[in-house]
């Protein structure tokens, strides 16, 4: 079974740089999740779908980060513009419904 | 809100050790908790899942336990080896199982050979 696949694996941007991420997660998962892990903390959920609608969405500083996930498969998450404070590795997970989530290897953005 | 606290942050310990690892919780009404690892630079794998009617679930060398009406769960990893040497979170679904799972800060395990 393949597992959750995320791209780009590194992203180095200057500040008030745009840049996207993107995630597809396993076949027949439902939920998917984006969360932010800046170093030594856990991760933080930012963005939670069911399907192709938002669930919780009330940790997305939403005046620079948007997040989609079209036909209720593969998701995007985008900053723009970026700070320095977005410097974290971003996770992308999914599960079906209340089972076992699994994580793709995420994408370490560094903000100069 | 809930909380999820891990302790400690750290450990270091010589290889062979029996070691547990601890997670708390503020909301006991949680409908499953689950264990990851975490390498340097890699994202998370799951370990073990509990559902919230179950006390433990074993896998292998390790073996977690749920005390759901105090809101604490255990990670034991018996006999551990330098392989072992990672960060391990534990997380939380709440009762109503919606799927949004709560993270701790994680305990970073370093076993020295």
């Amino acid at each position: 079974e393949a597992g959750v696949a995320q791209s780009p694996r590194y992203k180095i941007i200057e500040k008030r740089q745009s840049v996207a991420f993107w995630c597809n997660p396993i076949s027949g998962h439902a939920t998917l999740y984006w969360y932010q892990q800046i170093l030594g903390q856990g991760p933080k959920l930012l963005i939670q779908f069911q399907n192709n609608g938002v669930v919780d969405d009330s940790q997305l500083p939403k005046d620079r980060f948007s997040a989609e996930r079209l036909k209720g498969v593969d998701s995007t998450l985008k900053i723009q513009p970026a700070k320095l404070e977005d410097s974290a590795v971003y996770l992308c997970a999914s599960s079906g419904l209340a089972t076992e989530a699994f994580f793709g290897q995420g994408t370490r953005l560094t903000v100069v | 809100k809930q909380e999820v606290t891990q302790i400690p942050a750290a450990l270091s310990v010589p290889e062979g050790e029996n070691l547990v690892l601890n997670c708390s919780f503020t909301d006991s009404a949680i409908y499953n908790l689950q264990w990851f690892r975490q390498d340097p630079g890699k994202g998370l794998t799951s370990l073990l899942l509990i559902q919230s009617s179950q006390r433990e679930q074993t896998s292998g060398r390790l073996n977690a336990s749920l005390d759901k009406s105090s809101g604490r769960s255990t990670l034991y990893i018996a006999a551990s080896q330098p392989g072992d040497s990672a960060t391990y979170l534990c997380a939380v679904r709440p009762g109503n199982a919606g799927n949004m799972l709560t993270f701790g800060g994680g305990t970073r395990l370093m076993v020295k050979p």
